[in-house]
């Protein structure tokens, strides 16, 4: 059974960068599928972040294109996401996703000072 | 970029009813790679269709999906208090960028 388990920092300062990582067990990213970060905002939808190939390509939403990137690590099978210069409209639970269909159970990031 | 459109935006129903929450592409979702997710409080996403009509694994029979090209619905035979939560559609295409409906509130009336 494939499992996903985001980690990371709570909270985040105005400015700085959100980091976290998701580690991944019951399948190696190395094998396949698309791998990637969605988060929900409070009071508003679901949003796509980005998604990382696991040959290394990687697509990311156009509107947080700038300021985010995702990378994998083969050898520790798990993938990571950071995003830069953040503001309180970051604050979100970050989901970390295989696809559409395997989920982890999400890790609430608030920026704040 | 595919923009999603659900309607309506709220939906009041009593448990027992037929529940009908539409998703609108503004293109063709390619391969009619479209997902349903529900969304309770505190909880990740769920899960209930992909591929516009193909349930996924344990989901009760009483959701379905229907639809291809720009025009998907969900459908909810027989509501449960269970089933009571926010409903989003999405389109994945074969590889990225995914786009999200803006979310259908099923609440009971």
């Amino acid at each position: 059974q494939v499992q996903l388990q985001e980690s990371g920092p709570g909270l985040v300062k105005p400015s700085e960068t959100l980091s976290l990582t998701c580690a991944v067990s019951g399948y190696s990213i190395s094998s396949g599928y698309y791998w990637g970060w969605m988060r929900q905002t409070p009071g508003k939808g679901l949003e796509w972040i980005g998604s990382i190939h696991h040959s290394g390509t990687t697509y990311y939403n156009p509107s947080l294109k700038s300021r985010v990137t995702v990378s994998v690590d083969t050898s520790k099978n798990q993938f990571s996401l950071k995003l830069n210069s953040v503001t309180a409209a970051d604050t979100a639970v970050y989901y970390c996703a295989r696809s559409v269909a395997y989920w982890g159970q999400g890790t609430l990031v608030t920026v704040s000072s | 970029e595919i923009v999603l459109t659900q309607s309506p935006g709220t939906l009041s129903l009593s448990p027992g009813e037929r529940g009908t929450l539409s998703c609108r592409a503004s293109q063709s979702v390619t391969s009619n790679y479209l997902a349903w997710f529900q969304v309770k409080p505190g909880q990740a996403p769920r899960l209930l269709i992909y591929g516009a009509s193909n349930r996924a694994t344990g989901i009760p029979d009483r959701f379905s999906g229907s639809g291809s090209g720009t025009d998907f619905t969900l459908t909810i035979s027989r509501l449960e208090p269970e089933d009571f939560a926010v409903y989003y559609c999405l389109q994945y295409g074969s590889s990225p960028p995914y786009t999200f409906g803006q979310g259908t509130k099923l609440e009971i009336k």
